[in-house]
Formats: structure tokens, C-alpha cells, sequence
């Protein structure tokens, strides 16, 4: 079936550091990619997307590039805000029609000032 | 509204009490989705809706839960004889239907805590 491995966290930063969040992925056919940002308290929010092999998704000054050859979608932005806190999800949307997104585990970045 | 709604935020429940949990999806929205989200298992789906009927219930845990939908809009998910191991947060998400457009938004969540 499908996984999305991510790495363990939690990830602690300084500000301004870079961060690379890693995430694997196992699915039937051409999945979607995505990553989804918890912040505390809140609920889940789209971050970033990829629908197709070498597609790069980027939004708030984070990216994630879609790598077919290596089943990747790390998670990266070059430096890291205090406001950046919060739990990371990747997740996909297999390639064979189900609708169903599979998550992986969710990585807990924290941003020290 | 702007966004997915779900009522109640929190639940508090003595085991093998019956509860249900609402959904209110984005309007024009013709899929809905429920998850759930717990300590020990992550994010699990459980249910998708098209419409009103569901195609894919494949990650509904047993035959205690289930589901439905009506008029293409509100969802309810129902959990009978509540369990401890079903204190989790339950998700429900929306999203349009058609090529590329499987981009889910989640509502902010029912916390049910089984006692």
C-alpha cells in the first residue's frame, strides 16, 4: 500500500537557520504531493503541492521539489522564522483515482529566537 | 462560511455512549473527506463522500462508526458504543472534484475524549 515516511522530529532551530525537513514516499502510479502545516491550536493548512515528477511547489518561502527517481518531497526554506513553529506533514494522493490522502507521521519544527 | 466548520470542538464522552460528530464542508465543495488524529496512529482517512454516497470507506476502523451525508453538504459521522481507543481528534476536510483538483481543506477539528 502507500507510505509517506517523514523524519522523526522534533526539529529545533535557531532563527535564520535552514531547515530540510526529509520525506519518502512509497505509491501506485503518479501520486500528488503535498505538505501540510499545523500551527498550534490550529488546524490543518495546505503549505506547498506537487502533482507531477520534477514540479517544484513553493509557498511562504518554503519549497519542496517533487523528485520521481528518489520518491522525495523534502521540505526546505532557506531561514527559518520563530513564527515558523508548528507540525509538518507530508502527505500524497495516490495516482490510481483514490481520493484518500496517506500522511506520514508529522515533524514538530521548533524556532528559537 | 469561508471555510470548513465542525461542531462541537471538543467532546467528552463515557465509554459506550453513542456520539456524533458534524461536518460543514466549503460551499460547492463535492467531496468531503473524514480523518482522524491520534497519539498512536497519526492521521488516518476513514471516509470519502462524493455527493452523498460514499465510495471509499475503506479506513473506517469497525462497524461502530459510520457515516453519512445529505444534500451534498452536511456531513455527520457517528460513532456508537464509544471505546477509549476512539479518543482521537476527528478531521474533516472538503475539495473540489475533477483532474488536479484533489487540493483538501481541513476544518479545525472535534476532539472527542472517551472516558
Amino acid at each position: 500500500g502507500d507510505s509517506v515516511t517523514q523524519m522523526e522530529g522534533p526539529v529545533t532551530l535557531s532563527e535564520e537557520a535552514f531547515l530540510t525537513i526529509n520525506c519518502t514516499y512509497t505509491a501506485t502510479g503518479y501520486p500528488s504531493l503535498f505538505w501540510y502545516v499545523q500551527y498550534p491550536g490550529e488546524g490543518l493548512q495546505l503549505l506547498l503541492k506537487a502533482t507531477k515528477a520534477d514540479d517544484k511547489g513553493s509557498n511562504k518561502g518554503f519549497e519542496a521539489t517533487y523528485r520521481k527517481e528518489t520518491t522525495s518531497f523534502h521540505l526546505e526554506k532557506g531561514s527559518v522564522q520563530v513564527s515558523d513553529s508548528a507540525v509538518y506533514f507530508c502527505a500524497l494522493s495516490d495516482g490510481t483515482g483514490r481520493r484518500a490522502l496517506t500522511f506520514g507521521s508529522g515533524t514538530r519544527l521548533q524556532v528559537q529566537p | 462560511g469561508a471555510g470548513v466548520s465542525q461542531s462541537p470542538s471538543n467532546k467528552v464522552t463515557e465509554k459506550g455512549k453513542d456520539v456524533e460528530l458534524r461536518c460543514d464542508p466549503i460551499s460547492g465543495h463535492t467531496a468531503l473527506y473524514w480523518y482522524r488524529q491520534s497519539l498512536g496512529q497519526g492521521l488516518e482517512f476513514l471516509i470519502y463522500f462524493q455527493g452523498n454516497s460514499a465510495p471509499d470507506k475503506s479506513g473506517l476502523p469497525s462497524d461502530r462508526f459510520s457515516a453519512e451525508r445529505t444534500g451534498g453538504s452536511v456531513s455527520t459521522l457517528t460513532i456508537q458504543r464509544t471505546q477509549q481507543e476512539d479518543s482521537a481528534v476527528y478531521l474533516c476536510a472538503s475539495s473540489l472534484t475533477g483532474q488536479g483538483k484533489n487540493e483538501q481543506f481541513f476544518g479545525p477539528g472535534t476532539r472527542l475524549t472517551v472516558l
